[in-house]
């Protein structure tokens, strides 16, 4: 019930196309959903995150989509660039607080110039 | 405004041994957390402080501690070195525990 489950575990894209990275999970009282980004040699990064009483959040080229009957999330990337090849990770927390966060187990994206 | 410091960011020991990682916030920032990472584990969160005191604690053997200085500085401690526990040991803080985090380079741990 503490799992967050990712896919898919690699993922290699054109330029200018769109990566598409879907999580779920099962544990109803996670209420935080973050996505993190981590290039080789550096700690993860936030790149964008939603609570589940929105099911659309944009910033930029990146897009989370919500589901919270489906219990899924996923990130978009649109017109993906060389630049985002990285490994993403999704992530859940339950509480208002603290950062005890379970993390999906990440997806690495190759973006093809 | 400097980022999180973590020192060392490569270690070396063998098993049995003990070792302590340190890792140094963001300026103001009240929150630590660690997390271990490993590629057959992911990323798993091993525990917060939050003004010197242990916020969360994972699910991780009473090997691995922690603690919070009162300049929010933190250090975790592993005693009895296994294997297993080779892995990139990464610290993140954040200002009141409940915002973003900001995450460290990391500690690469080897053990032999």
């Amino acid at each position: 019930q503490q799992q967050v489950k990712q896919s898919p575990q690699s993922l290699i894209v054109q330029k200018g196309g769109i990566s598409i990275i879907n999580c779920a999970y099962e544990n109803t009282a996670f209420d935080y959903f973050p996505w993190y980004q981590q290039f080789p040699g550096k700690g993860p990064a936030l790149l964008i995150a939603i609570r589940p009483d929105v099911s659309e959040k944009k910033e930029g080229r990146f897009t989370i989509s919500f589901n919270k009957s489906a219990k899924q999330f996923s990130l978009h990337i649109m017109d993906s660039q060389p630049g985002d090849s990285a490994t993403y990770f999704c992530a859940a927390r339950k509480g208002n607080y603290g950062q005890n966060f379970v993390f999906g187990p990440g997806t690495r994206l190759s973006v093809l110039p | 405004k400097a980022g999180v410091t973590q020192t060392p960011r490569y270690l070396i020991k063998t098993r049995g041994q003990q070792v302590t990682l340190s890792c140094s916030p963001i300026s103001g920032h009240r929150s630590v957390s660690w997390y271990q990472q490993t590629p057959g584990q992911g990323l798993q969160f091993l525990f917060e402080y939050f003004s010197e005191t242990q916020r969360n604690k994972g699910n991780f053997p009473g090997r691995f501690s922690g603690r919070q200085f009162s300049n929010s500085r933190s250090e975790m401690n592993v005693s009895t070195l296994e294997l297993g526990d080779s892995a990139l040991y990464l610290c993140a803080s954040s200002l009141v525990g409940a915002g973003e985090q900001f995450f460290g380079p990391g500690t690469r741990l080897t053990v032999l």
